[in-house]
């Protein structure tokens, strides 16, 4: 079956260290996505690729890094930077970025929860 | 700026009961919007969207209406069940700068309970 893995579900972090989230997809996607979703919010967008090599900030990207090597991959590091890193995140992808109905609805992974002591 | 928002954060309803969801949207140059669920620990899943230019469309027991004078959107589900119990989310497609790329915002979320 075709749809997006992330991992590790569960993560628990010092403070200051980074940490890693995995995220993979098998739907042959272009476009990928990092969300943060804090509880009583709503989702907000870390970082998003359109294609391999080329990613970009979005509303929240202080603190994170990115990296798209793999159309399959787009890992998200949370580093030492972010000041209240712990949250539930979630990595999306969708057949491309652009618009129009279709285009952009995004699947979702499992979601990894990052828990700073 | 531009946003989206639910006007109720909870909703609790009887099994059986029709629920009606409600989000409000700000950019007018949005051109089309999708409802999510998420239940408790799992990522969001697609429910049903609905292009600017049409006013209502319909799925398996749920309606989207769209009301774009008053830049209103909501979501019905007809004889909710325990199953529906959940966090739905709105999300609107906006266009990124002037160029031909998008994103989905998402608004903060209902809590659904649906009472057995």
């Amino acid at each position: 079956d075709g749809g997006i893995t992330q991992s590790p579900k569960y993560l628990f972090r010092k403070e200051g260290q980074n940490v890693t989230l995995s995220c993979e997809q098998n739907l042959n996607h272009d476009a990928m996505y990092w969300y943060r979703q804090d509880p009583g919010q709503g989702l907000r967008l870390i970082y998003y690729s359109q294609i391999v090599n080329d990613f970009q900030k979005g509303d929240i990207a202080e603190g994170y890094s990115v990296s798209r090597e793999k159309k399959e991959s787009f890992p998200l590091t949370v580093t030492s930077a972010q000041k209240n890193p712990t949250a539930f995140y979630l990595c999306a992808s969708s057949i491309y970025l652009a618009g129009g109905r279709g285009a952009n609805v995004l699947t979702f992974g499992a979601g990894s929860r990052l828990t700073v002591l | 700026g531009e946003s989206v928002g639910l006007h109720l954060p909870t909703l609790s309803v009887q099994e059986g009961d029709n629920s009606i969801i409600n989000c409000a949207y700000s950019n007018s140059a949005s051109d089309y919007f999708i409802w999510y669920k998420q239940e408790s620990g799992k990522g969001p899943q697609f429910i049903i969207d609905i292009r600017s230019n049409m006013d209502k469309r319909q799925g398996q027991r749920v309606t989207v209406l769209l009301n774009k004078t008053v830049k209103h959107l909501s979501l019905q589900i007809a004889a909710t069940q325990p199953g529906d119990s959940a966090v739905y989310f709105c999300a609107e497609n906006q266009r990124l700068g002037g160029g031909s790329n998008y994103k989905l915002t998402f608004g903060k979320g209902t809590l659904l309970t649906v009472n057995p």
